[in-house]
């Protein structure tokens, strides 16, 4: 069955303290990898989508990054304004349906 | 404005009711989905359409009635809504198939007592 993993659940950080967030799948056939942004009360943001193993795609102080098996999404010297829930989907095989992880809340302190 | 709009964005009704909730798009994008979004499933896609009066089921459509007489609107009928359907609501468009980001809306907190 396919199937999207985040860890961890949540993570708390100081401002400036670099991470990393982790999305492991399994599926056939990876068509896109994608990372979101959901602030409390909205709809998700669109970041990045990620085709092939060995990608990368930088925003600011993130950077995605795929391997056959997961993507991770490093913050690097955060900011309390990077405090948000972050989301991982794929979209595998010929089912145009998008696959989508629990999600990691991130929390940044001053 | 350009852009997604849902409305309401907050619904209380009651066991029973049918309800609808409202999707808008501006852009004129091909595709439109329906997701609920609850505590421990992550985002979960109820009904989509690639065009007007083309709609498809996804993974949790049972209670649930969608209709595409118009690119721009998505409208999503909850025919008979039930406690088990209280959620938050994302309607979300894309302008073409395959592995590109979608736009949402800010969602419609709907609850069933």
């Amino acid at each position: 069955e396919d199937q999207v993993t985040q860890s961890p659940e949540a993570l708390r950080l100081q401002e400036g303290e670099s991470s990393s967030l982790n999305c492991s799948y399994t599926v056939s056939g990876l068509r896109g990898l994608f990372w979101y942004r959901q602030d409390p009360g909205k709809g998700p943001e669109f970041l990045f989508t990620l085709y092939s193993a060995g990608e990368e795609k930088e925003k600011e102080r993130l950077k995605a990054t795929l391997t056959k098996k997961e993507s991770f999404l490093h913050i690097t010297a955060p900011k309390p304004e990077d405090s948000a829930t972050y989301l991982c989907a794929v979209q595998a095989g010929s089912n145009y349906q998008l696959i989508w992880g629990a999600g990691t809340k991130l929390i940044i302190k001053p | 404005d350009a852009g997604i709009t849902q409305s309401p964005r907050y619904k209380i009704t009651e066991t029973g009711r049918q309800v609808t909730l409202m999707c808008h798009q501006t852009w004129s994008h091909s595709y439109m989905f329906w997701y609920r979004q609850d505590l421990g499933h992550g985002l979960r896609l109820i009904y989509y359409s690639a065009a007007a009066d083309i709609t498809d089921k996804g993974e949790v459509p049972d209670g649930y009635v969608v209709s595409r007489s118009k690119t721009e609107n998505f409208p999503l009928t909850l025919e008979s809504a039930t406690r088990s359907q209280t959620s938050v609501y994302f309607c979300a468009s894309s302008d073409r198939q395959g592995p590109y980001g979608y736009t949402f809306g800010s969602g419609t907190r709907l609850t069933v007592v």
